[in-house]
């Protein structure tokens, strides 16, 4: 169990400019999620995926957020120009279909400048 | 709509006494509960869950108890170390959303020698 990895730890970008996070998880998880926290806040549910399929998205994810899981393994956040409301620290997190923990990855520290 | 409540946002304890940590929440189809501890720019970890058949679950030196009538848990932590010094996030989840989370705001905890 080597946890859930995500790359890169920080990020700046200039508004405008468009980002991809990577996240691996635990190997033998086949759930997926992605999370948003700000601060002095509780992480927001964002998206999450079953194998390679993207199960739900929330309203929080505008049309300018994108997750894929192309061979069930490691996911991608790409988010299309921008804006600084989009700061926040962006966490990944693994777990079984069933039962079991939710485990968290450490984190991208997203800053739009 | 904040589902999932920690209406203390610091609690500051001695070292070697007792932690209380309130949470508590609105929608009664939550059946599964997670404590986890976060450090400053590291992802949450898991600390200790409870099912919603339960009432108490004990972890070592963490003790997660569940009143299902009053909607309400706490997690108790003895005794408190200095490492203990966090902020502690309450989360909830459905069984058939596994692992779509929703959290508390969290709890700023201080352990003073």
């Amino acid at each position: 169990d080597t946890g859930v990895s995500q790359d890169p730890r920080h990020k700046i970008t200039k508004r405008g400019q468009n980002v991809t996070f990577r996240c691996d998880p635990i190997s033998e998880h086949n759930r997926l999620y992605w999370y948003r926290q700000t601060l002095g806040q509780g992480p927001e549910f964002l998206t999450y995926f079953q194998n390679e399929a993207q199960l739900e998205k929330s309203r929080l994810l505008s049309d300018r957020f994108s997750a894929e899981r192309p061979k069930g393994s490691f996911s991608t956040l790409e988010i299309q120009r921008t804006e600084q409301g989009d700061s926040a620290m962006y966490l990944c997190a693994s777990s079984l279909v069933m039962g079991g923990d939710v485990r968290f990855g450490s984190g991208t520290r997203l800053t739009v400048v | 709509d904040q589902q999932v409540k920690q209406n203390s946002p610091s609690l500051s304890v001695q070292e070697g006494r007792i932690s209380i940590l309130n949470c508590d929440y609105t929608n009664s189809m939550f059946d599964y509960f997670l404590w986890y501890k976060k450090y400053p720019a590291e992802g949450p970890t898991f600390l200790i869950s409870i099912s919603s058949i339960k009432d108490k679950n004990e972890d070592g030196r963490f003790t997660v108890f569940l009143n299902k009538s009053a909607k309400h848990l706490s997690l108790h932590i003895v005794p408190s170390q200095p490492g203990d010094s966090a902020v502690y996030f309450c989360a909830a989840s459905k069984v058939d959303s596994w692992g779509k989370l929703q959290f508390g705001a969290g709890t700023q905890v201080v352990v003073t020698p």
